[in-house]
């Protein structure tokens, strides 16, 4: 089946650096992914709709200039968590929408801690 | 209100036995609806989507009810390995954003 992979799987880093992660679709194209968030016992909640080749659409009470978002290529999104702090400790996952089938397939997820 | 809403559980459920439960949603003209699971500290993974006559795959059986806006998943002869949260997933309109439940917890004890 499609597969999608994020990278990397975990980071701890401390307050103020900047983290980047990938999130790839390995099997199909992807004109559109998506970047949620989850925290412990609570739903994904929806960040930004990343599309490619513009700017990522980013949901209310998402900061746009916090959380970087690029969409350079039909296999690649990064999400760049700026000038982290310790509330952004956070699960992230990014998810591929299968442009044939309607379906969204969703990375394993990368654990963040800011220290 | 939230958009999609589901019963946390946790859902005890001996091996073997049925567990059922449902989700509520909010925008009556939904389009399409989806069963995830997610297990502990993992990405959620599509189990099932969930068509209005309803649909069965293997020991899992959906049901979308439009009149009372809500969709239900039944298991049957619970395997250890069903223990996961079961998430609920909600897209209002075709190709447009999914809205997920909080997610029910079963727990399959031997």
């Amino acid at each position: 089946g499609a597969v999608v992979s994020q990278h990397p799987s975990r980071v701890i880093c401390k307050s103020g650096t900047s983290v980047k992660i990938e999130c790839r679709s390995l099997d199909f194209q992807a004109t559109t992914m998506f970047w949620y968030r989850q925290f412990p016992k609570k739903s994904l909640m929806l960040m930004a709709t990343s599309n490619e080749g513009s700017k990522a659409t980013y949901e209310q009470g998402v900061e746009k200039d916090k959380f970087l978002i690029n969409h350079a290529s039909l296999t690649l999104s990064t999400l760049t968590v700026t000038s982290a702090h310790p509330e952004d400790s956070s699960f992230y996952i990014c998810s591929a929408r299968d442009p044939g089938w309607e379906t969204q397939y969703f990375g394993p997820g990368t654990r963040l801690l800011v220290l | 209100r939230k958009e999609v809403e589901q019963d946390p559980g946790p859902f005890n459920v001996p091996e073997g036995a049925t567990v059922a439960f449902n989700c509520t949603y909010s925008n009556s003209a939904s389009q399409s609806f989806f069963w995830y699971r997610q297990d502990c500290r993992k990405e959620p993974k599509l189990l099932m989507s969930v068509y209005s006559s309803g649909n069965e795959d293997g020991r899992f059986t959906a049901q979308l009810n439009r009149a009372s806006q809500y969709i239900s998943l039944l298991i049957r002869d619970s395997k250890l390995s069903d223990s996961a949260t079961y998430l609920c997933v909600v897209r209002p309109e075709s190709w447009g954003k999914l809205q997920f439940g909080a997610g029910t917890q079963v727990v399959v004890t031997p």
